[in-house]
């Protein structure tokens, strides 16, 4: 398998323009895990799916991000509009089962807003 | 919530000697204490990881131990290489849920 494959993997956008994120997860996984990762602010789960479902949103910064998981092999991270404080890595994960403990990362995409 | 910390931020060591890094948490709830490594460019991969009734785990030339009434839990790399160079993140949690990560160390092994 591929791994958990992110795309793009770097991204650069204005302000005020829409941001989407992609990930394919491990196929057979059934659950899908977005992450932030900063300097400041190191390494923040966003949002979890399990089985396509969203289980906790709580670490969403805003309403201007959103996450969709239309089927088990793709979700999206929207971001919009976009703010220059939304640079960061964010990274896809996913896990076969409900564990965050278990879960295989993909490589990110580096975001950067300008 | 859970709170972790992580020391040092920054180790430089001569290959072939050791590494020790070192979390603490906050939540006495938690029972999961896993370690991720990442390298440049790549996602965080797991590479050990300890639960609450076990005190020390060993895989090759990593051990991680634990120590609940203290909360604190440290990850020790022997002999190391050049190819251990990397971030290390500690967190903690519960191993059902989601868990909290430390700020991470940046190891670099001098060959």
């Amino acid at each position: 398998d591929a791994g958990v494959i992110q795309s793009p993997r770097h991204e650069v956008t204005e302000m005020g323009q829409e941001v989407t994120l992609r990930c394919k997860p491990i196929s057979g996984h059934n659950s899908l895990f977005w992450y932030r990762q900063t300097m400041m602010r190191g390494l923040e789960l966003l949002i979890y799916f399990n089985n396509n479902v969203p289980i906790d949103d709580s670490g969403m910064p805003e309403d201007r991000f959103s996450a969709k998981m239309p089927n088990a092999s793709f979700s999206t991270l929207k971001i919009q509009p976009s703010e220059p404080r939304d640079s960061a890595v964010y990274f896809c994960a996913s896990s076969l089962g409900a564990l965050e403990a278990e879960a295989f990362f993909g490589q990110g995409t580096r975001l950067t807003v300008v | 919530g859970e709170n972790v910390e992580q020391h040092p931020s920054t180790l430089s060591v001569q290959e072939g000697d050791s590494a020790v890094i070192k979390c603490t948490y906050s939540d006495s709830a938690s029972n999961y204490f896993p370690w991720y490594k990442q390298e440049l460019g790549k996602g965080p991969q797991l590479i050990i990881d300890i639960r609450s009734n076990v005190g020390e785990k060993k895989d090759q030339r990593i051990a991680v131990t634990l120590n609940k009434t203290a909360k604190h839990f440290s990850l020790h790399i022997t002999e190391t290489q050049p190819e251990d160079s990397a971030v290390y993140f500690c967190a903690a949690g519960d191993y059902g849920q989601n868990f909290v990560f430390g700020p991470g160390t940046r190891l670099s092994v001098l060959p």
